[in-house]
């Protein structure tokens, strides 16, 4: 059964820190693997990764994806209030047309 | 150019009821996918139309039914409500079919009492 796992589950810092996000995902046919944001309802997308090793950057968020580890994390640097979200990753294959999505990361940023 | 719009936002049905929720796909696009999102989990695939088809179904009962009219616009059917039916309902839609180019829309919030 294809599968997306997502840790932690939940994660609170302070702003400023530096948090990693992972995803692990276990999907037949691996196409791409993608990271939203989700806010209140919509989630917006941050990255697609197709490829191990290359490392996607959006100011202080980052990301990379591994595909020996079937793995991938979402690094956000010098966190701030606005960065509190559940963080989605999803991941699609060559056959099919819906993503497979891990549980999300709720992540609380306090002043 | 307006995104993804979803009606109605929130919703209250009783058990046992039916309840249609609606999705207007970016312009130009012609797929529309739908996600349910139990709180606490990741979406989970329902349906995906592309040019009015049937183009993917996920692991649903058939309780859940869908259709794409020809202006592209899409419609959730949930029959014979239950409690665990309580969900975000999302609507995604792409140029194409696959998931390439997906923008979700702000989702449906049925609750189900």
């Amino acid at each position: 059964e294809d599968k997306v796992v997502q840790s932690p589950l939940s994660l609170v810092v302070h702003e400023g820190d530096t948090v990693t996000l992972n995803c692990s995902y276990e999907v037949t046919n691996f196409r791409s693997l993608l990271w939203y944001k989700q806010e209140k309802k919509a989630p917006t997308f941050l990255f697609m990764l197709t490829s191990s090793g290359i490392e996607k950057k959006s100011g202080r968020l980052s990301s990379i994806l591994d595909k020996k580890e079937l793995s991938s994390i979402l690094n956000i640097t010098a966190t701030q209030t606005g960065d509190s979200a559940i963080y989605l990753c999803a991941v699609a294959a060559n056959t099919g047309n819906q993503f497979y999505f891990g549980t999300g990361t709720s992540l609380t940023v306090i002043p | 150019d307006a995104g993804v719009t979803q009606s109605p936002t929130h919703l209250i049905k009783t058990r046992g009821q039916q309840v249609t929720l609606r999705c207007s796909p970016i312009s130009g696009h012609k797929s529309v996918s739908w996600y349910q999102q139990v709180l606490g989990q990741g979406p989970q695939f329902i349906f995906q139309y592309y040019e009015k088809e049937e183009r993917g179904r996920g692991n649903f009962p058939d309780r859940f039914s869908a259709r794409q009219f020809p202006n592209y616009s899409s419609e959730l059917n949930v029959n014979a409500l239950l409690l665990g039916d309580s969900a975000l309902y999302l609507c995604a839609s792409s140029s194409g079919t696959g998931t390439y180019g997906y923008t979700f829309g702000s989702g449906t919030r049925l609750t189900v009492v």
